[in-house]
């Protein structure tokens, strides 16, 4: 089974500033998808960034940008220039790909205060 | 529709009664999966549909729990006998495809008393 350990249970950081969410998993396979989604005080699910295991390039989306490192199993989101709207929960997730039902596992969060 | 959207947002119900929720996912959507999400935790797997099929039901955590897509849109999710550990959010997700990225609903507040 997979595992997905976020050891940050709650971080803070300057508006403006550069912040980074660390994020290790457990897996036996060599194919699967990590994936980043940010919980908002409205409880909404929204999906962040996305990285395939087999591309060695880390994914970037706008301030958003990940450190995927595969040999360490290690998948941070590095968020700059942080805003007040980044404020939120902040999963970490692993999806298998090749066979089976592509659920996602998900770790226990980070919650992240962004101070003005 | 735009989006996934799930009803009723929230519930309250007596512990021994049954709960249906439902979910309606995006228009284009085959895959459609449901989590439950307890306070303070990620999403946890319960089962998914590939249109009207359901291959994995292994997250779903008693026979009291069950879920339909009879037309491979719309779902439904019912628990029944609830019991106060039932208590959490249920959230819906839809995908294009297994491969794709998951899309979330609001989610169903679920409280149990």
């Amino acid at each position: 089974a997979q595992t997905v350990t976020q050891s940050q249970p709650e971080m803070s950081v300057q508006e403006a500033e550069t912040v980074t969410l660390s994020c290790t998993y457990d897996t036996s396979e060599s194919n699967y998808y990590l994936f980043w989604y940010k919980q908002p005080p409205s409880r909404q699910m929204i999906l962040v960034i996305r990285q395939e295991a087999y591309k060695q390039q880390n994914a970037t989306e706008n301030r958003f940008s990940v450190n995927f490192q595969k040999a360490a199993k290690s998948f941070s989101l590095k968020i700059s220039d942080s805003q007040l709207g980044d404020t939120a929960m902040y999963f970490c997730a692993f999806m298998l790909s090749g066979a089976g039902s592509y659920q996602l596992t998900f770790g226990k969060g980070t919650k992240l205060s962004v101070i003005p | 529709g735009a989006g996934v959207s799930q009803s009723p947002r929230y519930k309250v119900t007596k512990r021994g009664q049954d709960v249906t929720l439902r979910c309606d996912p995006i228009s284009s959507h085959a895959t459609l999966y449901w989590y439950q999400q307890a306070l303070g935790q990620g999403p946890e797997f319960l089962t998914y549909f590939n249109y009207e099929a359901q291959p994995d039901k292994s997250g779903l955590p008693s026979d009291r729990f069950s879920a339909e897509r009879p037309e491979g849109s719309i779902s439904t999710l019912t628990i029944q006998r609830t019991e106060q550990r039932d208590s959490a959010m249920y959230r819906c997700a839809s995908s294009l495809d297994r491969t794709y990225e998951q899309y979330f609903g609001p989610g169903t507040r679920l409280t149990v008393t």
